[in-house]
């Protein structure tokens, strides 16, 4: 089956600090891999996306590289701010199947000012 | 413009009730999915419908859940006989098209059954 595994959290840093949050996915097909976010009290949204191998998302100064060879979707920043602290989902659809949506457990990241 | 919206935000009821939670997409959006995120875990996938149909209902846990979408915009989900372990956040999204489109997700309803 498809599936997404997340790093354990919580994360906690320190503002300006690197991030790495790891990902990884195990799917039948060629998946579209995707991270969400959710920041206290609003809704998922989506943050970045790649639909092929080595595709690089970027938006807000995250960045992932879909990386097919070691099944991995890795988000980093290199310099948090207080307002990144938010709950991270890791996430892929396959094609042709509707593009529902299979998430990996979230994980929490606090950044202390 | 208006995103999607789920209806009520919180939603308290007893064992063995009968419970509707509402979802509004985007105005356009073919595509609703509804997906359940119980406590410290990720959104799990429910049912998908493109237009009025339920083109994959294979997320749904048991013939106690069920959705509709009757005229390819409101959807309900409907839960019969509630069970403690039903409570979660149900979130709903919707899309232009399911071709990698972006999903927006609502706000969510919180079910808690006591």
């Amino acid at each position: 089956g498809n599936s997404v595994t997340q790093m354990e959290g919580p994360v906690t840093l320190s503002e300006e600090a690197f991030l790495t949050i790891n990902c990884t996915y195990t799917a039948t097909g060629y998946p579209s891999l995707f991270w969400y976010v959710q920041y206290p009290g609003e809704g998922l949204q989506l943050l970045l996306k790649a639909t092929k191998a080595d595709d690089k998302g970027s938006n807000k100064g995250f960045e992932a590289t879909y990386r097919k060879e070691t099944t991995s979707f890795h988000l980093e920043k290199g310099s948090v701010q207080v307002s990144d602290s938010a709950v991270y989902f890791c996430a892929l659809s396959l094609t042709g199947a509707n593009s529902k949506l299979t998430f990996g457990k979230g994980i929490t990241l606090s950044v202390r000012p | 413009g208006a995103g999607v919206s789920q209806t009520p935000s919180n939603k308290v009821t007893e064992k063995g009730k009968y419970v509707e939670l509402r979802c509004d997409p985007i105005s356009g959006h073919t595509a609703l999915y509804w997906y359940r995120q119980s406590l410290g875990q990720g959104p799990e996938f429910l049912i998908y419908f493109q237009g009025t149909g339920a083109a994959d209902d294979s997320g749904l846990p048991n013939d106690r859940f069920f959705a509709v979408r009757p005229e390819g915009s409101v959807s309900t989900l409907k839960i019969q006989r509630t069970e403690r372990g039903d409570s979660a956040v149900y979130l709903c999204a919707s899309s232009l098209t399911t071709d990698y489109n972006e999903q927006f997700f609502g706000p969510g309803t919180r079910l808690t059954v006591l």
